[in-house]
């Protein structure tokens, strides 16, 4: 079954300081992984989005990498900011006969205080 | 950006009445678009796939008959919650897929939501 795995729960943070949020996923096969910001009552919005062959990709503040050969990845997020609270959500493509499909993590709630 | 917008943001509604939300692409024509639900710190589940000019493809277990999809047109899909009942009560989310993004990159763009009470 395809599973997306999002730690930690939540997360409380100091602004201006750096932290970490993880996902592992057993899905298959493959396509792509993306991480996307959801606000509190808004629509996910996309952060980073990588393929099979791409370890890292970075932007702005957001790094996100992949190791597809343990099927794990990361988004690192640094400076941290008041408006970065929100949930983060890891997100797997995979591919199926009727065209790629999504698999969502239920997310990593982040708080940013001053 | 593609950008992607719901009508309305929220909703309140008796129970036994019907509710209809719009998805609309806003700078983009949309072959597909997706339609989710999302409860209360939970993840977005997938109800079903609405292809322009055919009829939507849904996940198991969703009710097509009580989820109805319309998707008439590249820039507009509805879905229409009938006889709502309060365990219907959700967040509702559509997204859009972009046909001239790279097929690798596959990426859905997320409307901003409608938030659905059912009294």
């Amino acid at each position: 079954k395809n599973q997306v795995e999002q730690s930690p729960q939540s997360l409380i943070i100091l602004e201006g300081k750096n932290c970490t949020l993880q996902c592992n996923y057993t899905v298959s096969p493959f396509s792509n992984l993306r991480w996307y910001k959801q606000d509190t009552g808004r629509g996910p919005v996309s952060l980073t989005i990588m393929t099979f062959s791409e370890n890292t990709k970075s932007n702005g503040r957001y790094t996100a990498t992949l190791d597809a050969d343990t099927k794990q990845s990361s988004l690192h997020i640094t400076a941290s900011q008041l408006s970065d609270s929100a949930s983060y959500i890891c997100v797997v493509g995979f591919f199926t006969g009727g065209g790629n499909k999504l698999t969502f993590g239920t997310g990593t709630q982040l708080k940013v205080e001053l | 950006g593609a950008v992607v917008s719901q009508h309305p943001s929220w909703v309140i509604c008796k129970s036994g009445t019907s509710v209809k939300i719009e998805c609309r692409s806003l700078d983009f024509q949309a072959t597909t678009m997706f339609w989710y639900r999302q409860f209360p710190k939970q993840s977005l589940m997938l109800m079903a796939t609405s292809n322009e000019g055919s009829k939507a493809t849904y996940e198991q277990g969703v009710e097509k008959d009580k989820f109805l999809i319309n998707h008439a047109s590249l820039t507009l899909s509805t879905l229409t919650v009938t006889s709502a009942h309060p365990e219907d009560s959700s967040f509702y989310i559509c997204s859009a897929r972009d046909p001239l993004d790279p097929a690798s990159t596959d990426t859905q763009y997320f409307g901003p939501g409608t938030r659905l009470t059912v009294l």
